[in-house]
């Protein structure tokens, strides 16, 4: 069974830029939930999406946003991009409508963005 | 602000059981607890979760303290495929947010 895929792997994009980055969550699972990951902040929860819905957000700026195709396939853009971007943003799927709370959170290798 | 907190590191040696603290004392009654683990350049990988009692699985064990202020992941016999950064992480009962812990990394001596 395949896991969490994430594309691209690894970018590099320049301040004021925007990138989109995208997860398939392993299949017939309905949740998936982005996260960044950076040595000062350590993880952080970005949002969640069951169904086509987001369900939970975190604390970020607006210039952070995501969507759920249906096929559970999922995005997350960051606009106007600032050097505090750079991170390692992680997706995650699970296969219940719970989500993570009484589950496992099946994690991918993640995306590394850096912006210079 | 609610905070999770963990020691930054801990040693251990191979064969010996390891406990790894994890402070969550503003945690609200519906909030589960959970523990991931992340190896270099992976993602995190899922350890145990529980919510009130105590609990056993194949990789672990998870104590919670009876006020749930705190919580102990139980590594019995420790090998040094365990060595990682692992989270103990809240999630929103109500929510689903999680709220991850600062980790510790766990190294082991063979």
């Amino acid at each position: 069974k395949a896991g969490v895929t994430q594309t691209p792997r690894y970018l590099i994009k320049t301040r004021g830029q925007q990138v989109t980055l995208s997860c398939s969550p392993i299949s017939g699972h309905r949740s998936v939930s982005w996260y960044q990951q950076t040595p000062g902040q350590g993880l952080q929860f970005l949002f969640e999406y069951f169904s086509e819905t987001q369900r939970n957000k975190g604390n970020f700026p607006g210039r952070f946003s995501g969507r759920q195709f249906s096929n559970s396939r999922s995005e997350m853009n960051v606009s106007t991009l600032e050097l505090g971007d750079s991170a390692l943003y992680l997706c995650a799927s699970s296969p219940l409508q719970q989500g993570a709370r009484t589950g496992e959170l099946f994690f991918g290798e993640g995306s590394r963005l850096t912006v210079l | 602000d609610a905070k999770t907190t963990q020691p930054n590191s801990m040693e251990s040696n191979e064969e010996e059981p390891v406990h790894l603290p994890c402070n969550h004392s503003t945690i609200s009654g519906t909030d589960y607890i959970h523990w991931y683990r992340q190896l270099p350049s992976q993602g995190p990988e899922y350890v145990i979760h529980g919510l009130t009692s105590n609990v056993n699985n194949r990789m672990a064990s998870l104590a919670i303290a009876e006020d749930r202020k705190s919580s102990t992941l139980i590594l019995h016999r420790a090998t040094l495929r365990d060595a990682a950064v692992y989270y103990c992480i809240r999630v929103g009962g109500a929510t689903n947010k999680l709220i991850f812990g600062t980790g510790t990394l766990l190294a082991v001596q063979p």
